[in-house]
């Protein structure tokens, strides 16, 4: 079975400009997560969408948006970048259990710079 | 804020030897708890996950829970020199995963 998909791998953008990365799951999973991750604070939670809709959201600014389309293949995009955005961006994917189990298997990551 | 904390390392841990990390965490109704390992320039790989309290045993790995005191660690057991990695603690309550800064963990030959 295909691993979890992202692309693209490298970005390098300009302040201001806006950028949009794209996730596809693991074939079956309807649940997709976005983390930032940066050396000093980690990874951190974006937003998580289920059957094309928010379940859950961190705290980014509303530059920061997503949204998920029917296939569960998902987006982010970030407008008016800031050099502060420049990090690793990583999609997980997750098939939900009755038990609400959240296992969830992270695809290789957008490395975005903004200069 | 819930919070997961870790020690940042790095964790030396000889060849053969037993590697333990450990994890504390903030929110008493934290259901689900995982750890994964990243290589540096990878991203982060599932390993373990474990759901109620006691110990999980997957090959050389041991997750143990301990709900009541809000800790869950991770045993490796023989450790080589591929296990040289961050190794990141995961929590999940009633909504988001929240993942801890990791610990570095360093096998030495």
């Amino acid at each position: 079975k295909a691993g979890v998909t992202q692309t693209p791998r490298y970005l390098i953008k300009t302040r201001g400009q806006q950028v949009t990365l794209s996730c596809s799951p693991i074939s079956g999973h309807r649940s997709v997560s976005w983390y930032q991750q940066t050396p000093g604070q980690g990874l951190q939670f974006l937003f998580e969408y289920f059957s094309e809709t928010q379940r859950n959201k961190g705290n980014f600014p509303g530059r920061f948006s997503g949204r998920q389309f029917s296939n569960s293949r998902s987006e982010m995009n970030v407008s008016t970048l800031e050099l502060g955005d420049s990090a690793l961006y990583l999609c997980a994917s997750s098939l939900l259990t009755s038990g609400g189990a959240h296992e969830q298997y992270f695809g290789p990551g957008t490395r975005l710079t903004v200069t | 804020q819930k919070e997961v904390e870790q020690n940042s390392g790095p964790l030396s841990v000889p060849e053969g030897a037993i590697a333990s990390l450990n994890c504390t965490y903030s929110d008493r109704g934290s259901q689900s708890f995982f750890w994964y390992r990243q290589y540096s320039g990878k991203s982060p790989e599932l390993i373990m996950s474990i759901y109620s309290n006691g110990d999980k045993e997957d090959g050389r790995f041991t997750a143990q829970l301990n709900k009541a005191s809000q800790y869950v660690s991770l045993l490796i057991r023989d450790s080589q020199p591929s296990d040289s990695a961050t190794y990141l603690c995961a929590v999940k309550g009633d909504d988001k995963i929240i993942f801890g800064k990791g610990t570095r963990l360093h096998i030495l030959p």
